[in-house]
């Protein structure tokens, strides 16, 4: 119940592009949803997140879709840049806990 | 605004051996956490004080890791003896008190155990 599935674990997309991950939870008390980046021999920094009374929300280029029906987020990356490539981790938070999905290791290329 | 800072980037260990990683936050965060990243994998929460208190350290092997905070500010880590399976990254992170405060990570340090 405390686990976050993140999918796919890989992506390959074009430059200009939109890139798509998914998120899944099945824990009801999660109530705020972050997206986190990862550059190689980097920590994680704070992309963009969403409290689920919110079905989305949109910074520059990045959407964060989601379904609370269906226990289900994700991420949209429109018109992919090959700085974007990096691993993108979502995640839930109750309490004061944050449980983080497997990553999805994003590849746009040129 | 300084981040937070984790020493050292870097550590090579035999098994059994003992090792130590130390964490300083972002000025003002009274909550840190230290987290376990498995290569391929998201970061795992090992455990998370407020101030100079646990809250919560129920994911800690504390067989062999043990984690202090004392002055409530800069935090280390502990491994001791180290296993094979500890081989990770071990981020440490700090956030402002309150709900939804986003959490800063550090660089991590990449422990390898031989």
């Amino acid at each position: 119940q405390q686990q976050v599935k993140q999918s796919p674990q890989s992506l390959i997309v074009q430059k200009g592009g939109i890139s798509i991950i998914n998120c899944a939870y099945e824990n009801t008390a999660f109530d705020y949803f972050p997206w986190y980046q990862q550059f190689p021999g980097k920590g994680p920094a704070l992309l963009i997140a969403i409290r689920p009374d919110v079905s989305e929300k949109k910074e520059g280029r990045f959407t964060i879709s989601f379904n609370k029906s269906a226990k289900q987020f994700s991420l949209h990356i429109m018109d992919s840049q090959p700085g974007d490539s990096a691993t993108y981790f979502c995640a839930a938070r109750a309490g004061q806990k944050l449980v983080f999905g497997q990553g999805t290791r994003l590849t746009i290329n040129p | 605004e300084a981040g937070v800072a984790q020493s050292p980037r870097y550590k090579i260990i035999e098994k059994r051996q003992s090792v130590a990683f130390w964490c300083n936050p972002i000025s003002g965060h009274a909550t840190l956490y230290w987290y376990q990243q498995i290569l391929g994998q998201g970061p795992k929460l090992l455990i998370q004080f407020q101030n100079n208190g646990v809250v919560d350290d129920s994911q800690l092997p504390k067989d062999r890791f043990s984690a202090e905070r004392l002055k409530g500010v800069d935090s280390t880590l502990k491994i001791q003896p180290a296993k094979l399976e500890d081989s990770a990254v071990y981020l440490c992170a700090s956030s402002l008190t309150g709900p939804n405060q986003p959490q800063h990570f550090g660089d991590g340090t990449r422990l390898s155990i031989l």
